[in-house]
């Protein structure tokens, strides 16, 4: 079963607008981390945030963490057509000797 | 290299055979990760490997499923007398980071593997 589910499964804006995405996780973590694909491509690193941060900035990324909801937003402010691709959150359970579990992803399309 | 690099990029291959996957980690990562993805889905977890620790091998979908790593290096899973359902890309990451805390993974382009 998957530690962490994305929500939506799929998101379509326009280009410039702000997108959001959820990831919810059901244990106790060390930390959680945001990867993009591109279609047909590896997963890239975004972003990480530890267990006793609440909000992380990285360009036009803003990640934030709620361990009592148990939940992560990813925001990508002003989107360009670039940014379409699936993003994925994934999580180190502190009870599975810190492996990686990915949820389903969001697929996200940017319409320029 | 300086990435993660996985051999093959494609494989087609007829249900029953036995196929090997390969991946060579980044030079002194001391975590490698394999991973399953069907068409539009997410990361299944297959096995973990951690420094000279044990492999996690709880992700393993069935005994036909292997995968060793030889000198805390290259890896190779391999699947024997596949079946269809097998069809998927398998994903292979590799982290500098050890012990606790995680860490960012620094993924290859995947082996995209179809069964026949």
């Amino acid at each position: 079963s998957q530690q962490g589910e994305e929500d939506p499964q799929a998101l379509s804006i326009q280009e410039g607008e702000n997108a959001t995405m959820n990831c919810s996780y059901k244990t106790s973590i060390n930390n959680l981390q945001w990867y993009r694909q591109n279609s047909g491509r590896g997963l890239v690193h975004l972003i990480l945030i530890r267990s006793n941060e609440r909000e992380k900035h990285s360009g036009r990324l803003r990640v934030t963490l709620d361990t009592s909801k148990k939940s992560s937003s990813l925001l990508i402010t002003a989107s360009r057509a670039a940014d379409t691709a699936s993003y994925f959150c994934a999580t180190d359970e502190r009870a599975a000797g810190n492996k990686l579990t990915f949820g389903g992803g969001t697929r996200v399309l940017v319409k320029p | 290299g300086a990435g993660v690099s996985q051999s093959p990029s494609n494989k087609v291959t007829e249900k029953g055979k036995d196929v090997e996957l390969r991946c060579d980690p980044i030079s002194g990562h001391t975590a490698l990760y394999w991973y399953r993805q069907s068409l539009g889905q997410g990361l299944e977890f297959l096995i973990y490997f951690q420094g000279n620790s044990a492999p996690d091998k709880s992700g393993l979908p069935s005994d036909r499923f292997s995968a060793e790593r030889t000198g805390g290096s290259v890896s190779t899973l391999t699947i024997q007398r596949t079946q269809q359902e097998d069809s998927a890309v398998y994903l292979c990451a590799s982290s500098p980071h050890p012990g606790q805390g995680g860490g960012e993974l620094f993924f290859g382009e995947g082996s995209r593997l179809t069964v026949l």
